[in-house]
């Protein structure tokens, strides 16, 4: 079995703020994602990665960066924290593609002051 | 508007009951997954049905597929407390990396 670890668990920021998620993975799988869940809602895809140095946008991808460096890495750059913003950001891995199950971390939590 | 969606919103029964969730979508599908997500934790798959599939089982959860009225159901037999969570449905299209989820339906089994 493998896991998913998300750093840090809280993350607490001032507006204007550039903030910094990380994922690691060590089920070696290829495909990397990053979404965002609102208090109530569901899933929404912000950026993904098919392999070491991808990066693809997902629906959500404005106001984010994401970064593939390694093969077991996918970072997540909020550029500009907004007022009151308040959101669970999950990670997730898989061995391919859309077809195959998704293995998600615990999240981070985003509350911007 | 959405391309997956749960209903009911949010469901409530009591431990040894059976409950069922559904899920429409409004494109082509390769597959569907569902997923649970309990409090304070990340999704975990609790099955996959691919497009060709018409049910799959996994222990006391049965997932049903209909392509040709685009959905599906996951149904859930001797419910207890700990089935408490967010279940979602999430589809993917044709050679795509991309899944999208549903908002969820909510599940709340009391003793």
């Amino acid at each position: 079995g493998g896991i998913i670890t998300q750093t840090p668990k809280f993350l607490i920021g001032q507006e204007g703020q550039k903030l910094t998620l990380k994922c690691q993975q060590n089920f070696n799988h290829d495909t990397m994602y990053w979404y965002r869940q609102d208090s109530g809602k569901g899933l929404r895809l912000i950026y993904y990665s098919i392999t070491e140095n991808d990066l693809q946008k997902g629906d959500l991808s404005e106001g984010y960066d994401a970064s593939r460096e390694k093969k077991s890495s996918f970072s997540l750059t909020v550029t500009s924290a907004q007022k009151n913003e308040m959101a669970v950001f999950l990670c997730a891995s898989s061995t391919w593609g859309g077809e195959d199950e998704q293995y998600f971390g615990p999240g981070t939590r985003l509350t911007v002051l | 508007s959405q391309l997956a969606e749960e209903n009911p919103w949010a469901l409530s029964v009591h431990e040894g009951e059976s409950v069922t969730v559904n899920c429409s979508y409004k494109t082509s599908i390769t597959a569907l997954q569902w997923y649970r997500q309990k409090s304070g934790e990340g999704p975990a798959q609790l099955i996959l049905i691919r497009s060709n599939e018409r049910e799959k089982r996994n222990g006391r959860l049965r997932a049903t597929l209909d392509t040709s009225s685009q959905s599906s159901s996951l149904s859930i037999t001797a419910t207890r407390c700990e089935d408490t969570a967010v279940y979602f449905c999430a589809i993917a299209g044709t050679g795509g990396y991309k899944v999208v989820f549903g908002s969820g339906t909510r599940l709340l089994v009391s003793p």
